[in-house]
């Protein structure tokens, strides 16, 4: 069976260097979410979008933006890159979400390892 | 605000035994619980949904009950291998659509 699948997997970068992550959902979900997990945390929701349109917002820095796309694949981009955002990033995607007046089983990627030196 | 607390933090047992992960939250107005595996640096396998209106969900070795009034849930599982040897997290989703988890279960199961 399709998974989410994100790209790249493992990202070095420098400080105030600028990242972008990229998440292509399970066919026919609409839903993206992006976690972050920093080393020994749990996952932190940053954002979520259904159909293309931001549906939720968490902890999620200003210097970081992301949206979905036409084909629902989603891209967070962060910029001015701190030691603090070396992390896992995890997206996850669902049939629907509440704004569909459904709850859903949330499906997780294998996650993006972003270091920041 | 939904804060999810994971009970006890680290187990270790021998081959063979059932065992059973507590995970509670603050508040009962959610949609749906779900419990999740972690390998060491990798990512998360949903291994259990459980919806508020029902009261256990069962996959193989793997049974998770939740009790919205008490605000628990708990993972049993049967028989464990140590294959079986990975952080468990719960994660609950309320009102809006994020999972709140919490800090994980690491369990470690001797041979």
């Amino acid at each position: 069976a399709a998974g989410v699948i994100q790209s790249p997997r493992h990202l070095i970068k420098e400080k105030r260097e600028t990242a972008t992550l990229k998440c292509y959902p399970i066919p026919r979900h609409d839903t993206v979410y992006w976690y972050q997990q920093g080393p020994g945390q749990d996952p932190q929701f940053l954002i979520s979008f259904y159909e293309k349109m931001q549906s939720d917002k968490g902890s999620i820095p200003d210097r970081f933006s992301a949206q979905q796309f036409s084909d629902y694949h989603s891209e967070l981009n962060m910029s001015s890159l701190e030691l603090g955002d070396s992390a896992l990033y995890f997206c996850a995607s669902s049939p629907w979400g509440l704004l569909a007046g459904r709850s859903n089983e949330q499906f997780f990627g294998p996650g993006t390892r972003l270091t920041v030196l | 605000k939904q804060e999810v607390t994971q009970i006890p933090a680290a187990l270790s047992v021998p081959e063979g035994e059932n065992l059973v992960l507590n995970c509670s939250f603050t508040d009962s107005a959610i949609y749906n619980l779900q419990w999740f595996r972690q390998d060491p640096g990798k990512g998360l396998t949903s291994l259990l949904l459980i919806q508020s209106s029902q009261r256990e969900q069962t996959s193989g070795r793997l049974n998770a009950s939740l009790d919205k009034s008490s605000g628990r849930s708990t993972l049993y599982i049967a028989a464990s291998q140590p294959g079986d040897s990975a952080t468990y997290l719960c994660a609950a989703q309320g009102g809006s659509e994020k999972l709140v988890f919490g800090k994980g279960t690491k369990l470690t199961v001797n041979p």
